[in-house]
């Protein structure tokens, strides 16, 4: 099973500045990483898909970068509707698996 | 637009059977990979269960293997999740979730809750 290692855990930023979210594989998940967003109560919605491709409707600020085993979401100013929890997702090999998630908190 | 609704959830006892459904419209649903996608409360999300356009092929969570059967009836353009011995452990919502030409589980239901206690 894949092991997908996301930090940090918590950040705590303000409206306007940069957020940049790590995500590690335990082995090479080559481009085949998503990233979803979820805000309480509301289910999952796909951000990135292939490591860098934003799926429809997701504003520029949000891009994704890497391969391999590592990878990147940045959020380039931080919108009061971006603080959430962020997961990223490996499709490279049966199970899917999930990261643990990092929660964008307001400071 | 695209609608996964999830429903069957509810209280079960250790040891008890329970089974979800996904009613989807809004897309050929029987040209679609379909998920469950669980998630415990206040933890993440837990992949569960995959099954492929034409109903043959699936695949599961050593966590849920043996217990759980994901299958499909794309007459009725409905997936559905049916889940035996049934352990504390298996307290979550559980998602449907399509997955798209690509892979990905590109449109979400809104969940249907699952609790297993005495």
């Amino acid at each position: 099973e894949i092991v997908l290692t996301q930090s940090p855990a918590t950040l705590s930023l303000s409206p306007g500045e940069r957020a940049t979210l790590s995500c590690r594989a335990s082995q090479s998940v080559s481009n085949y990483l998503a990233w979803y967003q979820q805000k309480p109560g509301q289910a999952p919605r796909l951000l990135i898909y292939d490591a860098s491709n934003r799926a429809t409707g997701i504003p520029a600020r949000f891009s994704g970068s890497g391969s391999g085993t590592d990878f990147t979401l940045t959020i380039s100013s931080l919108e009061p509707e971006d603080f959430a929890v962020y997961y990223c997702q490996q499709r490279r090999n049966w199970p899917l698996t999930f990261g643990g998630g990092t929660k964008v908190e307001i400071k | 637009e695209v609608q996964l609704l999830e429903s069957g959830g509810g209280l079960v006892q250790p040891g008890g059977s329970l089974r979800l459904s996904c009613a989807a419209s809004g897309f050929t649903f029987s040209s679609y990979a379909m998920s469950w996608v669980r998630q415990a409360p206040g933890k993440g999300l837990e992949w569960v269960s995959n099954i492929n356009a034409g109903g043959v092929t699936t695949y599961y969570a050593d966590s849920v293997k043996g217990r759980f059967t994901i299958s499909r009836d794309n007459s009725k353009n409905t997936l559905y999740l049916q889940m035996n011995s049934l352990r504390a452990e298996d307290t979550a919502v559980y998602y449907c979730a399509n997955r798209d030409n690509s892979g990905w589980l590109d449109y979400w239901g809104q969940g249907t809750l699952v609790t297993v206690s005495t």
